[in-house]
């Protein structure tokens, strides 16, 4: 079953920061989030697995809560090039395959 | 690392041809790969699981004899739209599953090639 994203789009400012949220009504062993910008292929931006850890990269980090089957994708201080659809990725086990939310998509302007 | 191409990146055919897309693992091995397609402003839908040496796992409502999957080796994978139709058209993009976490990303990370857009007339 898909995962629900939300918001479905956010518009920001440079410097603002966003949250992107995922849930699942099953139960996920891993949560992978990518971003998409227009006509090209996602790219990875991180993975998590289940044992509730947080992750980051640079301003761009994220936490899993395995018993609320929740995702959360932070953006801090965000740049123009973060605009793009983000979308969470969702397995149920490990090897597993992904299933995609709807995406979020994301604006930054100037 | 951990880099996936995917050939051709654009085709456009005639109604009731085949078209072959190529899936390549360029510095990883890769024994699953799987196959989306992907419709303008919707989400990555999977279609179908690829697995190296052994027939592809198809999601539900997937035609197996029209989008015929191959993965002869452990970086290779192609999908051929068999008879395509417009409503085939479509941007289609395979992923490879990475093992050894060299990409960066933990074991299990999917990598995407950069997608096929598909326009049949």
């Amino acid at each position: 079953q898909q995962p629900v994203q939300s918001p479905q789009a956010v518009i920001l400012r440079e410097g603002e920061d966003a949250v992107i949220n995922c849930s699942s009504s099953k139960a996920l062993y891993s949560v992978h989030w990518y971003r998409q910008k227009h006509g090209e292929a996602p790219v990875f931006l991180m993975i998590l697995l289940k044992g509730g850890e947080q992750k980051g990269h640079e301003k761009i980090s994220a936490s899993f809560n395995e018993k609320k089957q929740q995702s959360s994708l932070y953006l801090t201080a965000s740049q123009l090039s973060y605009s793009g659809t983000y979308f969470c990725g969702t397995a149920r086990g490990q090897g597993g395959k992904l299933i995609f939310g709807q995406g979020t998509e994301l604006s930054v302007k100037p | 690392g951990a880099v996936v191409s995917q050939h051709p990146s654009r085709v456009i055919c005639k109604s009731g041809t085949s078209v072959k897309i190529e899936c390549r693992s360029l510095d990883f091995q890769a024994t699953t790969m799987f196959w989306y397609r992907q419709f303008p402003k919707q989400s990555l839908m999977l279609m179908a699981t690829s697995n190296e040496g052994s027939k592809a796992t198809y999601e539900q409502g997937v035609e197996k004899d029209k989008f015929l999957i191959n993965h002869a080796s452990l970086t290779l994978s192609t999908l051929t739209v068999t008879s395509a139709h417009p409503e085939d058209s479509s941007f289609y993009i395979c992923s490879a599953r990475e093992t050894s976490g060299r990409g960066g990303g933990a074991t299990d990370t999917q990598y995407f090639g950069p997608g096929t857009r598909l326009t049949v007339l």
